[in-house]
């Protein structure tokens, strides 16, 4: 079966634009998590949608937010680009969430500010 | 909150030695997962151990949890060049709540393998 498809896989945005991406999960997954990696960092997360609805969230500023249709396809949007938001954008897609339910990632897509 | 500490940051091992690379918790793992990655790419799952005790291998990598659910280690067996890349541990929240509260991740271990 098909696996996580995000896109795009590089983007190059200005600081103060904003920017989408999208993730599309395993046929039959409900749940999409999305993480931010950075060298300094690491991977955290973001926020977790399952059913069109976010469950969860990390500690992100409000400029970071995302969405989830039907289809169970999500995006997130970043507004108000800063430079400290280059960063491999990874989404995660899992049956149904939670403990113990695993999860798939897909290939990420990098963002970088300038 | 939660940390997961990996060790070593890094290591470089010649092709055909085993290895092994530890993840230790802050507070006791429910699910533990772990994941490679080649650099600016995705995660490709490894393993999943949720039970104390819990040894799982594939190839040849063997995974385990310890009795007391706090530390994680994968051993990797003659090592080969398809192994190098980016080992990370990440593990389930604490909280049994319901949804995915997020993994939390180790920071990874760098591994190279010498030719």
């Amino acid at each position: 079966k098909a696996g996580v498809t995000q896109t795009p896989r590089y983007l190059i945005k200005t600081r103060g634009q904003q920017v989408t991406l999208s993730c599309s999960p395993i046929s039959g997954h409900r749940s999409v998590s999305w993480y931010q990696q950075t060298p300094g960092q690491g991977l955290q997360f973001l926020f977790e949608y399952f059913s069109e609805t976010q469950r969860n969230k990390g500690n992100f500023p409000g400029r970071f937010s995302g969405r989830q249709f039907s289809n169970s396809r999500s995006e997130m949007n970043v507004s108000t680009l800063e430079l400290g938001d280059s960063a491999l954008y990874l989404c995660a897609s899992s049956l149904v969430g939670g403990r113990n339910y695993g999860y798939t990632f897909g290939s990420g897509t990098r963002l970088t500010v300038v | 909150s939660q940390e997961l500490e990996q060790s070593p940051q890094s290591l470089i091992v010649q092709e055909g030695k085993n290895l092994t690379i530890n993840c230790t918790s802050s507070k006791t793992l429910y699910g533990l997962y772990w994941y490679k990655q080649k650099y600016g790419e995705g995660l490709i799952f490894l393993m999943m151990l949720q039970k104390g005790g819990e040894e799982k291998s594939h190839e040849k990598i063997t995974a385990k949890l310890d009795e007391k659910k706090q530390q994680s280690s994968l051993h990797i067996t003659a090592s080969q060049p398809s192994h190098a890349g980016i080992y990370l541990c990440g593990a389930d929240s604490p909280q049994s709540g319901g949804g995915a509260d997020g993994l939390t991740f180790g920071k990874g271990t760098h591994l190279i393998i010498q030719p």
